[in-house]
């Protein structure tokens, strides 16, 4: 079965432009989380929704990032005015549900940003 | 506040032992959830192990096994008969809510 994927893979960008990352979850998961990984930082919590209840966006780091989800499914996070510390590795992940005991996140392959 | 710790930045192990990865948390909350995933140099995130803080026995998944001990605020992750391509960095996490808060992870590199 399909997983969760991301687009693009890699993407390349001059400071100061805005960018969208796309994920796709897997079919019939509520939940969709984003998380970014850099070298200085670790794996960070970004942002994550759980059906049509409002998004956590305690994990963004400032007001130039911002995240939708249309229609319960895919997912865009959009990165305005791009600095060099916003490169890294976003990681998108999806989950039955966020309750219960028990929630493993299924990852997908990341998008590496490069901000130049 | 929550947090994971990984005081392992790099190990080594011969193949076919096993290797015990630390994972100290810290939370005041009764009821969490702690993981263990795997990111081989390809970058994918690949769940293997769950414990859950009101589980009564110790989480075993194949080759590996979570050693919990709660009053030590431990969960660390071993890995039996280890095989060359379980090189990869290893991430412990706890559940906050709905969202993972990683440790640093441990960088396995297993040598035939």
């Amino acid at each position: 079965g399909a997983g969760v994927s991301q687009s693009p893979s890699n993407k390349v960008t001059e400071k100061g432009k805005d960018v969208e990352l796309r994920c796709d979850p897997i079919s019939g998961h509520t939940a969709l989380y984003w998380y970014r990984q850099s070298l200085g930082q670790g794996l960070e919590f970004l942002i994550y929704f759980q059906g049509n209840s409002a998004p956590d966006k305690s994990g963004l780091p400032s007001d130039r990032f911002s995240a939708e989800r249309t229609g319960g499914s895919v997912s865009t996070l959009t990165i305005q005015r791009t600095q060099q510390e916003d490169s890294a590795v976003y990681l998108c992940a999806s989950s039955l549900a966020i309750g219960g005991s028990y929630n493993e996140q299924f990852f997908g392959p990341g998008t590496r940003l490069t901000v130049l | 506040a929550q947090k994971i710790t990984q005081t392992q930045p790099g190990m080594f192990v011969q193949e076919k032992e096993a290797v015990t990865l630390d994972c100290t948390y810290d939370t005041s909350d009764p009821s969490y959830g702690l993981f263990w995933y795997k990111q081989p140099s390809s970058g994918e995130m690949i769940f293997l192990i769950y414990q859950g803080s009101y589980d009564q026995q110790n989480a075993t998944e194949g080759r590996y096994s979570l050693n919990f001990q709660k009053a030590r605020k431990s969960a660390n992750l071993v890995i039996s008969a280890s095989q060359l391509g379980d090189s990869a960095m290893y991430f412990c996490a706890m559940r906050k809510g709905g969202k993972l808060i990683f440790g640093q992870g441990t960088e396995l590199s297993v040598k035939p």
